[in-house]
């Protein structure tokens, strides 16, 4: 079973809007985390953002927020005021057991943003 | 601080030919990692290690070997190259402790082509 979906393969939004990835999870582990990571055509990864599974806000990072609804195990990433920078890759990824496991991260396959002028 | 390195960017192989592909951080993290990325894919683990001396596979292992004699560094090892292993490698790290975060910093990849 998949332990990270992302159910969009290409996401379109205009400039300036606000923009929903969605993810979703599958875990029994009562502590995990969940982050976001952006890959540009250059390749690299880069950490967007970071919820833990006791944080009780949503985390933000600038333009960056995390709608975490734990009952529906959902992590959707919220980008407001896109910007044509911010055409990526987006990846969903989870930890689990952070004692036991070494943090390795499982993640999602990614969903392609593009954002137009 | 140069964070994780890995050398080589590119590689051409031959099937049934062996490689290593180098990794090493300057960050003092104990925990390093090996992930490869297919076309249109997310991220998969190969390996793993909590510190020098101590590794363990991850989902998908077969193929490849690692060692963790040093701290800084995390060769993986390819002994006979196959198709199948065309891909981009990641090399990742992290510091057990952060309270918060802990968050995984990735190498620039390195592509890798079996022919």
């Amino acid at each position: 079973a998949q332990k990270i979906t992302q159910t969009q393969p290409g996401m379109f939004v205009q400039e300036k809007e606000a923009v929903t990835l969605d993810c979703t999870y599958d875990t029994s582990d009562p502590s995990y985390g969940l982050f976001w990571y952006k890959q540009p055509s250059s390749g690299e990864m880069i950490f967007l953002i970071y919820q833990g599974s006791y944080d009780q806000q949503n985390a933000t990072e600038g333009r960056y927020s995390l709608n975490f609804q734990k009952a529906r195990k959902s992590a959707n990433l919220v980008i407001s005021a896109s910007q044509l920078g911010d055409s990526a890759m987006y990846f969903c990824a989870m930890r689990e057991d952070i004692y036991n496991q070494g943090g390795k991260l499982i993640f999602g396959q990614g969903t392609e943003l593009s954002v137009k002028p | 601080n140069a964070g994780v390195t890995q050398t080589p960017k590119f590689r051409i192989l031959k099937i049934g030919q062996s490689m290593t592909l180098q990794c090493a951080q300057d960050m003092n993290h104990n925990y390093m990692y090996w992930y490869r990325q297919d076309p249109g894919m997310g991220l998969k683990l190969i390996y793993y290690s909590v510190g020098a001396g101590i590794t363990d596979k991850g989902e998908v292992p077969n193929g490849y070997n690692v060692s963790r004699s040093t701290t800084e560094d995390f060769p993986l090892r390819l002994e006979l190259a196959a198709p199948s292993q065309t891909s981009v490698y990641f090399c990742a790290s992290r510091q057990w402790g952060l309270a918060d975060e802990e968050t995984q910093y990735f190498g620039p990849g390195t592509r890798l082509l079996v022919l």
